[in-house]
This record gives structure tokens, sequence and C-alpha cells, in this order.
């Protein structure tokens, strides 16, 4: 069964300061990635996705992300906080079996921006 | 840009009625899903839907639970007698079709069961 494990439940940072939001996967083969964000009362927006070839993939709002396959995880990254990126972010697997693929959500990191 | 949208955003019911959740996915998508978010908890996966048809349900898709396609562009959660755990963010998903993964979410309906 695919599981996704977001170690850090609550990170605080200050504007400007680097950030790394933690994801650890479990699947079978290699699988399709994807970070959400989540700001307060709004649904999920897509920031990046890692489906195939390059492992570090770019997203919206500077962010990206690195696929390792050794460590099973895939990081997400930004080298410059804004204080518009406090919101609770997602890490997500999908199957490449079977044609539903369904997602499989961590518990998501809330981050906090400090001024 | 094409987006997911959802009706209404907020659904306030008394526990044992019926409610309806309502989505129009991005046109011309052929995979439809629908997730919940219980308040502070993950989102989880409840139902995909293919081809007319239900492809994967969760544990949580009981028999209260059911999706349905009614025209070319709705996309329906009916829950038929609802709980109080049953309140929770729900989000409507869809995706474009095989080579193309991503799925995109609507804004959610919150619903609140008293």
């Amino acid at each position: 069964a695919q599981s996704v494990t977001q170690p850090d439940i609550h990170i605080t940072v200050s504007e400007g300061a680097s950030l790394e939001l933690r994801c650890n996967y479990s699947y079978g083969a290699t699988p399709y990635l994807f970070w959400y964000v989540q700001s307060p009362g709004q649904g999920l927006q897509l920031l990046l996705k890692y489906f195939s070839g390059d492992t570090l993939v770019q997203g919206i709002k500077g962010f990206e992300a690195e696929f390792k396959r050794s460590q099973s995880s895939f990081n997400l990254r930004k080298p410059s906080v804004h204080w518009s990126d406090a919101a609770e972010y997602f890490c997500a697997v999908g199957g490449r079996t079977g044609t539903a693929s369904k997602l499989t959500f961590g518990t998501g990191t809330r981050l906090q921006v400090t001024l | 840009e094409p987006e997911v949208t959802q009706t209404p955003s907020h659904q306030v019911t008394q526990m044992g009625q019926e409610v309806i959740l309502r989505c129009v996915p991005i046109s011309n998508h052929l995979y439809f899903y629908w997730y919940r978010q219980i308040l502070g908890q993950k989102v989880e996966f409840l139902v995909s839907f293919y081809n007319n048809e239900i492809s994967e349900k969760s544990e949580i898709f009981d028999d209260q639970f059911s999706v349905e396609r009614p025209d070319g562009s709705n996309f329906t959660l009916k829950i038929r007698s609802t709980k109080l755990e049953d309140s929770a963010m729900y989000f409507c998903a869809s995706r474009a079709g095989t080579g193309s993964e991503t799925q995109y979410f609507g804004p959610g309906t919150r619903l609140l069961v008293l």
C-alpha cells in the first residue's frame, strides 16, 4: 500500500530564510509525487509534480523539490521564504498502476513565517 | 485557465438528512475523484470515477455514499443519511486522462452535520 510521511507537523521560519519541508513515501515502484499547498479555508493548489526524468523539479512560486529514490524522499525547498508562503503543505503520492491513480496524502506541514 | 468548481461552498445539515455535493470538473477531463478532509486531519481519498462507473473506493465510502455523473458536466457526491462524523471539507478533483496524471482540485465544500 502506498503511504506518505511528513515528519514535521509545524515549521516556523523567518521571512527571507530558506525552507525545506520533508516528505518520505512508500510505494512499490516509481511513484508519481506531488506537493500541494492549502491556504486557510482554501482548496488545494498544485505546487509541483514529479513523474520521471530530471529528479529536480521546479514549481510555481519559486518552489522546487528533489526526488531521491535511494531515500524514498521528495523534499520541498525554497531559497527565500515570503510571508505569503504561510500555509499548509501536503505531499502526495499517486500510483502508476490501474486507471484511477488515487492520491495518498501526508498529514501536512503547517508553515508559519515570521517577519 | 480552466478550473474545477464546487457548490455549495458551505452546507449545514441535520443528522440523518441527505446531502448532495456538486462538482463541475474541468471540461474534457475523464477521471473524477472525491476526497475529504476532516478538520485538522489529512486529505483522504473517497472514490474515483471513470467511464461512468466507480474505479476504486476507500473503506470510508460505504453504502451511505454514492456518486453520479448525471450529465456531461456535473459530478455529484450524495450522502444518504448524514452522521456527525461526516462533517468535513469535501474536495472534488479531475484528471485529463492516461498520460496526464495531475489531479486538479476544486475549492471544496465544507459540510457541517449537526
